[in-house]
């Protein structure tokens, strides 16, 4: 089974800066994709930003930008001008395009935005 | 009601009662999944139901009993629960099978129900 890991347990960025999420994957499979979810405290899970594998462009989302480097394995997601509301559990997670619909997940990076 | 929603939000039970968590899904998906999240761990996929059939059973105990009786509701019965399976019940759903210019079958998740097994 594919695995994500998120080695950073605990991330803190000061308002108006920039922060770099790091995820890093393991596969075999050349076709699959990469999201980044937001679970703020108490509030639902949503989809932050997406990256199909054979798209050599970054994805982009407002302030959200990742860093895709596919022979690497990484998928780092950058929140630039930090906002209180950027506050939350963030998740990486991955799909294969054909072994069905399982996602894995990441054990998640705990964000603290600093006023 | 828009999205996924779950019910209850929070469920206190002990270990010799049943209880059953309720999704519903408003997007019009054909795939429904429970997952489990516990603290400093990853989301823990438990059931799929692809056009209301399961597909995934992730060796989950059978004190987890799964039902979905449409492609809009899944159900999750609980009985006999030990403290350890407290934790954060999150239901999903996702569009599978054609996927459209632009999708990306991600998958939508409901607000969760938080569960205390006493």
């Amino acid at each position: 089974a594919q695995t994500v890991t998120q080695s950073q347990p605990e991330m803190s960025v000061q308002e108006a800066e920039t922060v770099t999420l790091s995820c890093t994957y393991d596969t075999s499979e050349s076709d699959y994709y990469l999201f980044w979810y937001k679970q703020p405290p108490s509030r639902q899970m949503i989809l932050v930003i997406r990256q199909e594998a054979y798209k050599q462009q970054n994805a982009t989302e407002n302030r959200f930008s990742v860093n895709f480097q596919k022979a690497a394995k990484s998928f780092s997601l950058k929140i630039s001008d930090s906002q209180l509301g950027d506050a939350a559990m963030y998740f990486c997670a991955y799909r294969s395009d054909s072994t069905g619909n399982q996602f894995y997940f990441g054990t998640g990076t705990s964000l603290t935005v600093i006023p | 009601e828009t999205g996924v929603t779950q019910t209850p939000r929070h469920l206190v039970m002990g270990m010799t009662n049943k209880k059953s968590l309720k999704c519903e899904q408003h997007l019009g998906h054909n795939a429904m999944y429970w997952y489990k999240q516990s603290a400093k761990k990853p989301l823990e996929l438990m059931f799929v139901y692809n056009f209301k059939e399961q597909t995934e059973n992730n060796s989950v105990p059978s004190r987890f009993s799964p039902e979905c009786p449409n492609s809009s509701h899944l159900f999750l019965h609980l009985h006999t629960l030990q403290p350890e399976d407290s934790a954060l019940y999150l239901c999903a759903s996702s569009q599978e099978g054609i996927i459209l210019a632009g999708a990306y079958n991600e998958q939508f998740f409901g607000p969760g129900t938080r569960l205390t097994v006493l």
